[in-house]
């Protein structure tokens, strides 16, 4: 069975400074995986997504996330966190085995501290 | 263009009443998802519409739950009758095409309280 687990369900960290998420997957067929955001009171928006492609994904707003199947990790990583970067994130990952599902993770509230 | 769309934001009802909740996707998408998230725990998959018919509704918790789409546009989930447990934010997506890979797009949710 799929499953992701996204270590720490709030990160701090300080304007400037590296944002590093972290999301481990568990699949038995190769994944499709998600980075969604969610800021206050809207809708969840697609950061980025692996899809088998280049390991290396290259996300909206400076994010990306590397796949690592070794590690089965899909981290999400910003070099310098911006005050508008403090929101919910939620790593998700999709496969078709039968049915077509999307598993996310718990999320993870990150604050942006000046 | 318009996102998707939910209806109402929040609502707030009692132990045994009945809810429904809208949800208008992006148009032309043929795929409507349902999702729930209960306070502090991860959004869990309800069902996947393809045009008006169920794809898959394994989520769904109960026979309590009754999620429709007739005419293939938008779509309802009906809660009836509504328990405590019931409470949470309910998000809707839609996508263009079917597959693992496809790209959905979430509305701001509905924010559900059961008292």
């Amino acid at each position: 069975a799929q499953s992701v687990t996204q270590l720490g369900s709030h990160v701090s960290v300080s304007e400037g400074a590296l944002v590093l998420l972290r999301c481990n997957y568990s699949s038995s067929v190769p994944p499709y995986l998600f980075w969604y955001v969610q800021y206050p009171n809207q809708g969840l928006q697609l950061l980025l997504k692996y899809t088998s492609a280049a390991t290396l994904v290259k996300g909206i707003n400076g994010f990306e996330a590397e796949f690592k199947k070794s590690e089965t990790s899909f981290h999400l990583t910003k070099p310098s966190a911006h005050m508008s970067d403090a929101a919910e994130y939620f790593c998700a990952v999709s496969t078709y085995t039968g049915g077509f599902k999307t598993i996310f993770g718990a999320g993870t509230r990150l604050f942006v501290k000046a | 263009e318009a996102g998707v769309t939910q209806f109402p934001s929040h609502s707030v009802i009692e132990k045994g009443q009945t809810v429904t909740l809208r949800c208008d996707p992006i148009s032309g998408h043929d795929n409507l998802y349902w999702y729930r998230r209960v306070m502090g725990k991860e959004i869990k998959f309800l069902l996947h519409f393809v045009k008006e018919s169920k794809q898959d509704e394994s989520g769904m918790p109960n026979n309590r739950f009754l999620a429709e789409r007739t005419g293939g546009t938008y779509s309802t989930l009906k809660v009836q009758p509504a328990e405590l447990e019931d409470s949470g934010v309910y998000f809707c997506a839609s996508s263009q095409g079917t597959g693992p890979q496809e790209t959905q797009y979430f509305g701001p949710g509905t924010r559900l309280l059961v008292l």
